[in-house]
Formats: structure tokens, C-alpha cells, sequence
């Protein structure tokens, strides 16, 4: 089985700090990659996805992350974050194969200082 | 409005008692899914289904039953045989299992066992 690993439980930063999180994915094959992102009391939503072609992608709201296939990451980036992105952050790798194919990692809790 | 219901969003049960959660979309999705959210866990998956009338186990599915009679609702019940309830429990469809695979989630239940 394989596995996805967010390397921070919790980041705290000050506004307008950049943001890189960590995400590593053992799976060897054909991956898509996602990052959700859950804000208190909301729905979990779609930051940002890869399925193929410019391995830097951009999402909502400035993210962005990079797959990179030879260190097997997906990190997610954003280079000024605000007090609003506080939030649990969950990346997310689908090896297909069926829908228990879909692995994610234990999230990281962001908090933003004003 | 398109989108995925979950009913309650607060759920109180005592222990020993079976307690069925509302799933309910709207999307034509295919395939749907119940996720476990436990803080510092990530999300675990309890039961799937690709397609009406058929289901599968995840990795946590002691303790939990699903049935899939249409398309649109999926709901799971808590039984009384599982040991640790108290979670948040997410629903999910997605729009398909091929290359452009996606998931949509939707509010969640909070399910306390007192």
C-alpha cells in the first residue's frame, strides 16, 4: 500500500511569511496529486491538482506546487500568506486502480499570526 | 445548488446504540465514499461505492455498514461494534476513476458518543 507523508503537524508563520509544506508519496507508478485545504468549519476544498503536463501547478487564492517526480513530491507553496489561510492543509495522491487508490497524508495545521 | 448533504451536522449517541449518517448528492456522481477525519490522522477511508448496489471495504470498515439503493444517497451506519465512534465523518463523490479522477466533499457530521 502505498503511502503519502506531510512532514509538519503544525506551522505557525506571520502574515506575509512564505509558505512551503512538504509532501512526499511512496508509489512508483503514474500518479495524480492533489492538495485540500479545510478552513474552520468548513468543507474540505480543492486547493490544487496534477494529472500530467507542467509538473508546476498553480490554485485558488496565490497556492501553487511543484511534482517532482524523481523526489516523489508535491509541495505546496505560496510565497506571502495571510491571516485567512489558516487552515488544515491535506495532500492527496491517487495511484488508480480503483477509488481505495486515493491515500492521504495526516494534514498540517497552519496558523497565520496577524 | 449542486452538491454533496451531510445530515446531521451534530450527532449525539449513547453508547451501544447503532446511528445511521446522511449522505446525499446531487452531482450525477458515480462513485461515493465515507472518510474517518481524526485530529492528527488525516482521512481514512471507511467504505466505497463505484456504482449503485455494489460497495466496498476501506481501511477502517469494522464497525460501520453502508448500503448504496440509489445513486444519489449513500448513508453509513455507526454500529455498536465499533470501539471508538467519536469522530467527524466526511462523504465524498467523485467524478470519475480514470486519468482526471476528483473528489468533492461535503460538510460532515460530528458524531459524539456520550
Amino acid at each position: 500500500a502505498q503511502s503519502v507523508s506531510q512532514h509538519n503537524h503544525h506551522v505557525i508563520l506571520s502574515e506575509a511569511a512564505s509558505l512551503e509544506l512538504g509532501c512526499n508519496y511512496s508509489y512508483g507508478g503514474t500518479v495524480n496529486l492533489f492538495w485540500y485545504v479545510q478552513y474552520p468549519g468548513q468543507h474540505l476544498q480543492l486547493l490544487l491538482k496534477y494529472f500530467s503536463g507542467d509538473p508546476l501547478v498553480k490554485g485558488i487564492k496565490g497556492f501553487e506546487a511543484e511534482f517532482i517526480k524523481s523526489k516523489f513530491s508535491f509541495n505546496l507553496r505560496k510565497p506571502s500568506v495571510q491571516w485567512s489561510d489558516t487552515a488544515e492543509y491535506f495532500c492527496a495522491v491517487y495511484s488508480g486502480g480503483g477509488a481505495d487508490g486515493l491515500t492521504f497524508g495526516k494534514g498540517t495545521h497552519l496558523i497565520i499570526q496577524p | 445548488d449542486g452538491g454533496i448533504t451531510q445530515s446531521p451536522k451534530y450527532l449525539f449517541r449513547k453508547e451501544g446504540q447503532n446511528v445511521t449518517l446522511s449522505c446525499e448528492q446531487n452531482l450525477n456522481h458515480d462513485a461515493m465514499y465515507w472518510y474517518r477525519q481524526d485530529p492528527g490522522q488525516g482521512l481514512r477511508l471507511i467504505y466505497y461505492s463505484q456504482i449503485v448496489n455494489d460497495f466496498q471495504k476501506g481501511d477502517i470498515a469494522e464497525g460501520y455498514s453502508v448500503s448504496r439503493e440509489k445513486k444519489e444517497s449513500f448513508p453509513l451506519t455507526v454500529t455498536s461494534a465499533q470501539k471508538n465512534p467519536t469522530a467527524f465523518y466526511l462523504c465524498a463523490s467523485s467524478i470519475d476513476l480514470g486519468p482526471t479522477f476528483q473528489q468533492f466533499f461535503g460538510p460532515g457530521t460530528r458524531l459524539t458518543v456520550l
